[in-house]
């Protein structure tokens, strides 16, 4: 793994699945995050921890959860998907909140 | 409330320079960052100032005013690859990454 990966890189979903997006980075960044990306909004925050074991909430928590057991790992859940969580979902990390983020490549989400 | 405004979309052409303005409204402030994002892939970063002044990388530059709430971002001798949305965020006072919707570059032969 070089950097930061996400998978998978797209999924169509049914209103009302289950579903968990997974990222992980090895550059051993205490911060991670999740965005959405909806189109003329800009990146809006999900979800973010500053380090193993604890997690926040951003500007968009409603409808989904994250954990960060371990430094590499931070999976996003979406428990019940509704069509307005269709977006481009990114993954990023970063030392702390004053360095450069390093972003996944994304997932594109379809819920229908 | 928080405010990062940036124009929608701006043309120029290839060989020209290039100016892109951020302006924020934000609870504290520490830090502005630009990142570029070509279509459909991740962003990526491009700087970070935090002091008032010019910062130049090659034919980047970004430049801060604190007391003006402002920002912009320099990019000379465009080329066609340069042709992406530029970002612009601000760090808060309680550290959390403020983004703009993204400045829509595009350049023409």
């Amino acid at each position: 793994i070089a950097g930061i990966t996400q998978a998978p890189t797209s999924q169509i979903l049914a209103a009302g699945r289950r579903m968990t997006l997974r990222c992980t980075q090895d550059m051993r960044h205490n911060a991670m995050y999740w965005y959405r990306q909806d189109l003329g909004l800009g990146l809006r925050l999900i979800h973010y921890s500053n380090t193993a074991g604890t997690t926040g909430k951003g500007e968009v928590p409603d409808g989904y959860s994250v954990s960060r057991a371990n430094t590499d790992d931070f999976p996003l859940t979406l428990a019940s998907a509704v069509p307005s969580q269709t977006s481009v979902y990114f993954c990023a990390s970063s030392d702390s909140a004053m360095d450069e983020q390093f972003f996944g490549p994304g997932t594109r989400l379809t819920v229908l | 409330g928080q405010n990062i405004d940036q124009p929608t979309e701006m043309t120029a052409t290839e060989g020209a320079i290039v100016q892109i303005n951020c302006t924020y409204q934000t609870s504290g402030f520490n830090g502005l960052f630009w990142y570029q994002q070509h279509a459909g892939e991740a962003p990526t970063f491009l700087s970070y100032n935090v002091l008032d002044g010019l910062e130049e990388k090659g034919r980047f530059s970004s430049f801060l005013s604190r007391s003006k709430g402002y920002s912009y971002l320099l990019l000379k001798e465009l080329q066609m690859k340069d042709s992406a949305s530029y970002l612009c965020a601000v760090v808060d006072s309680n550290y959390q990454l403020i983004w703009g919707a993204g400045t829509k570059l595009i350049i023409k032969p």
